[in-house]
């Protein structure tokens, strides 16, 4: 079965640069969720996008911002990085046509801000 | 505060143990999930529980939502090197109509050939 892709797997950036994280849900999935996980912490809820709509925004800091597509994907757009960016950026989709509080979480993307 | 507290926080046993895993809150969900989270890796959904006092099985482990709805568990039987990875149980915040997951602490288990 196919599953949420998330790219790049791995991201170096300097401080002061930008980043975009993409995540492509699983097909006819609806929503769309961000989370961040630090090193030895779990995952905190950034954002959501239901049928293309921003539906739901937990602790994302005003320098992301984040869209959805016409084909579902996401883009997660990180700008004047720091060094406390530094995590991994999980994606996760969910159906609210099934059980709508599962959720399917992608590999992840990697961001190292050096 | 955190809303979903695990214990142990860290676990390392040889295998073939048992052991359990506990999720406790002082809030009532509707439902709540347990995520298998290997390093590197995204958390992968193990069950779902929806009932107070359901009890569901996957192989070796065992769920269980308590009575009340407050808490969980989790029992892995003959614990397997396999079975090391990081454990998160996880909700959604009643009555906001939101879906987005709040994680608990976590329990790293660690089984030891």
């Amino acid at each position: 079965a196919a599953g949420v892709i998330q790219s790049p797997r791995h991201l170096i950036k300097e401080k002061r640069e930008t980043a975009t994280l993409k995540c492509y849900p699983i097909p006819r999935h609806d929503t769309v969720y961000w989370y961040q996980q630090g090193p030895g912490q779990d995952p905190q809820f950034l954002i959501s996008f239901y049928e293309k709509m921003q539906s739901d925004k937990g602790s994302i800091p005003d320098r992301f911002s984040a869209q959805q597509f016409s084909d579902y994907h996401s883009e997660l757009n990180m700008s004047s990085l720091e060094l406390g960016d530094s995590a991994l950026y999980f994606c996760a989709s969910s159906s609210t046509r099934t059980r709508g509080s599962e959720q399917f979480f992608g590999p992840g993307t990697r961001l190292t801000v050096l | 505060t955190q809303l979903l507290e695990q214990s142990p926080q860290f676990l390392s046993i040889q295998e073939g143990e048992n052991l359990t895993v506990y999720c406790n809150s002082s809030s009532v969900f509707s439902s709540l999930q347990w995520y298998r989270q290997e390093p590197g890796e995204g958390p992968v959904l193990l069950v779902t529980v929806v009932t107070g006092g359901e009890v569901k099985k996957l192989k070796r482990l065992t769920f269980q939502f308590g009575d009340a709805r407050k808490d969980s568990s989790l029992h892995i039987t003959a614990a397997q090197p396999g079975d090391t990875g990081l454990y998160l149980c996880a909700v959604t915040r009643e009555g906001t109509g939101a879906n987005n997951l709040f994680f608990g602490t976590g329990t790293r288990l660690t089984v030891i050939p």
